[in-house]
């Protein structure tokens, strides 16, 4: 069974402060990761990552994969009060996606 | 820029009761998935669907559960004889194509509350 840990589940920081999101897991043919940010509502997507190595940038946010050691991370920069979200890690099986917990981001002023 | 739209946002209905729950795709897309999200867990995958027909469905999705593409522009969730624990919130996602690489479209989510 396909498995995704993201950690921590749960981080409260003040704006400015810089942090890193973890996700890791041991899925089947795996062929991409993808990183959702889910305010209110619908996860929005951010990243897809592919290869190793590669960094994904956009804005203040970051993310990178590493298929070796199975884990992607998701960096976020001076961070504000907007970026207060949680943040899903998901997977592609067949066309479904299978979603890791979250980590439910707080940004307190 | 064309997004996925859901209704209604928010249905409260009593207990054995059915639903329908509508999503528009993004117009080009071919490939339409529900999920869900209970209150605090994770979000699920219940269904996918391409080319008027079911692809994939997870085991939540049983015989209480159909969809259907009446129309071009329209997905629709019916679930018939409600229970306490299908109270979620339901996602419709879309997608232009299938497979590893695609990047799925979320509508906004239509919140479930069966009493």
């Amino acid at each position: 069974e396909d498995k995704v840990v993201q950690s921590p589940l749960s981080l409260v920081v003040h704006e400015g402060d810089t942090v890193t999101l973890n996700c890791s897991y041991e899925v089947t043919n795996f062929r991409s990761l993808l990183w959702y940010k889910q305010e209110k509502k619908a996860p929005t997507f951010l990243f897809m990552l592919t290869s190793s190595g590669i960094e994904k940038k956009s804005g203040r946010l970051s993310s990178i994969l590493d298929k070796k050691e199975l884990f992607s991370i998701l960096n976020i920069t001076a961070t504000q009060t907007g970026d207060s979200a949680i943040y899903l890690c998901a997977f592609p099986g067949n066309t479904p996606l299978v979603f890791g917990k979250g980590t439910r981001l707080s940004v307190i002023a | 820029e064309p997004e996925v739209t859901q209704t209604p946002s928010h249905q409260v209905t009593q207990m054995g009761q059915e639903v329908i729950l509508r999503c528009v795709p993004i117009s080009n897309h071919l490939y339409f998935y529900w999920y869900r999200q209970i209150l605090g867990q994770k979000v699920e995958f219940l269904v996918s669907f391409y080319n008027n027909e079911i692809s994939e469905k997870s085991e939540i999705f049983d015989d209480q559960f159909s969809v259907e593409r009446p129309d071009g522009s329209n997905f629709t969730l019916k679930i018939r004889s409600t229970k306490l624990e299908d109270s979620a919130m339901y996602f419709c996602a879309s997608s232009t194509t299938g497979g590893e690489y695609n990047e799925q479209f979320f509508g906004p989510g239509t919140r479930l509350t069966v009493l």
